[in-house]
């Protein structure tokens, strides 16, 4: 299967910083990537779409100004979380789908002081 | 709106089968995908439908009914590495949306 990279695995910071999350396909190009948000014993939720050389697509309820996304080339895309709060305190993951089939990143386990 | 339910949690013994329901609603389809997560990992794949019917790969087969808007995962000589939870998976065309994971613990 298609390999997806997420940097870093971990992350601890205080609040009111921000912090940068990175999603990288390995091995195929990527015009598309998506951004989840996974809470202990829940499910995983869609936060937005990151299209290559134009906007995200944010889902409702998630807010584009705290979780700004980037999608600079065919194999990055990149999640900041501006001004985290500790209820921002989340595993993060990133997919991309070559050849329609949803493969995922190893997450990004971010804890909010 | 989409709605996808699964049970929480199922309890099956090493050896046994296992059979894991997901029911769907969903404004749009064109697939249903299985994956398994590990507490604290990222969900892997497991199988995908997008006809009715059985797909078989190994000890994990996956039946889905559109008709019904109803899929099953099944767990073939379980193992205890196979304690993980299990997610059922809807794609909407140019999204995907998940359930919300069965828990599966499998005891000796």
């Amino acid at each position: 299967g298609a390999v997806v990279s997420q940097h870093p695995s971990w992350v601890i910071c205080k609040s009111g910083t921000s912090v940068k999350i990175e999603c990288r396909s390995l091995d195929f190009q990527a015009t598309t990537m998506f951004w989840y948000r996974q809470f202990p014993k829940q499910s995983l939720m869609l936060m937005a779409t990151s299209n290559e050389g134009s906007k995200a697509t944010y889902e409702q309820g998630v807010e584009k100004d705290k979780f700004l996304i980037n999608h600079a080339s065919l194999t990055l895309s990149t999640l900041t979380v501006t001004s985290a709060h500790p209820e921002d305190s989340s595993f993060y993951i990133c997919s991309a789908r070559p050849d329609g089939v949803p493969f995922f990143g190893p997450g990004t386990r971010l804890t909010v002081l | 709106g989409q709605n996808i339910d699964q049970p929480t949690e199922m309890t099956a013994t090493e050896g046994a089968i296992v059979q894991i329901n997901c029911t769907y609603q969903t404004s749009g389809f064109n697939g249903l995908f299985w994956y398994q997560q590990h507490a604290g990992e990222a969900p892997t794949f497991l199988s995908y439908n997008v006809l009715d019917g059985l797909e078989e790969k190994g000890r994990f087969s996956s039946f889905l009914s559109r008709s019904k808007g109803y899929s099953y995962l099944l767990l073939k000589e379980l193992q205890m590495k196979d304690s993980a939870s299990y997610l059922c998976a809807v794609s909407d065309f140019n999204k995907f949306y998940f359930g919300s994971g069965t828990k599966l613990n499998v005891k000796p």
